[in-house]
């Protein structure tokens, strides 16, 4: 079966400071795979989307950039962490619609 | 571009009340819409589809296409059904992005 894996689960981290969230797909080949940032009273912010590897679409201009090294890893990264991008990050990967989500990531930039 | 709304950010019905959590879409194109729920400490999780047209936990959803809704219902709601509720519409093509509005939170009293 597959599953989807995202970490650290939780990261408290300094403005200014580098930013990477790692997600993992098992279980499935060329998985379609997305970065959502849910923040309360703003609901889910679609961030990335990838189709392959080395394939990245963004959704929204922001500090943030994201990549796909192999099939079924998805990175989020930012050199300078702002204020702003305090929230919480979620990694999906979709199969016929249905999009699966990892447990999470919760980023509190201080 | 395609808009998801759910106008309540707050919904507080009695266990055994109906129930209706509302949202409204703006699409150019034919519609694929979802409703995705997350439970406490749980992960967000797809509950169901328009075009499987079935009831999942006693929840239905009708696409009306010509007031543009896709409101989710039961009518008689239970203490497990607390919960954040997302509607989600999807655009054409083959990447399977979703737009999410920016969810209700139910919650059902005892």
């Amino acid at each position: 079966s597959q599953t989807i894996h995202q970490w650290p689960a939780t990261l408290v981290q300094p403005v200014g400071s580098p930013l990477s969230l790692e997600c993992t797909v098992e279980g499935t080949s060329n998985p379609n795979l997305y970065w959502y940032r849910q923040a309360a009273g703003r609901g889910l912010q679609l961030l990335f989307y990838s189709v392959g590897i080395g394939q990245i679409s963004s959704e929204v201009p922001q500090n943030l950039s994201a990549s796909r090294p192999q099939d079924r890893q998805f990175i989020l990264s930012s050199k300078k962490l702002l204020l702003s991008d305090s929230g919480f990050y979620l990694c999906a990967w979709s199969l016929i619609g249905e999009l699966f989500f990892g447990e999470g990531s919760r980023l509190t930039v201080l | 571009a395609q808009r998801v709304t759910q106008p309540e950010k707050l919904l507080s019905v009695f266990k055994g009340a109906p129930v209706e959590l509302k949202c409204n879409y703006s699409y150019s194109g034919s519609p694929e819409l979802f409703w995705y729920v997350q439970y406490s400490r749980q992960r967000l999780q797809l509950l169901l589809r328009h075009i499987s047209r079935e009831s999942i936990k006693g929840f239905t959803a009708d696409l009306n296409k010509g007031e543009t809704s896709f409101h989710l219902k039961k009518p008689f709601a239970q203490e497990e059904d607390s919960a954040m509720y997302y509607c989600a519409l999807r655009s054409g093509g083959s990447n399977y992005k979703l737009t999410f509005g920016k969810g209700t939170l139910l919650t059902v009293n005892p």
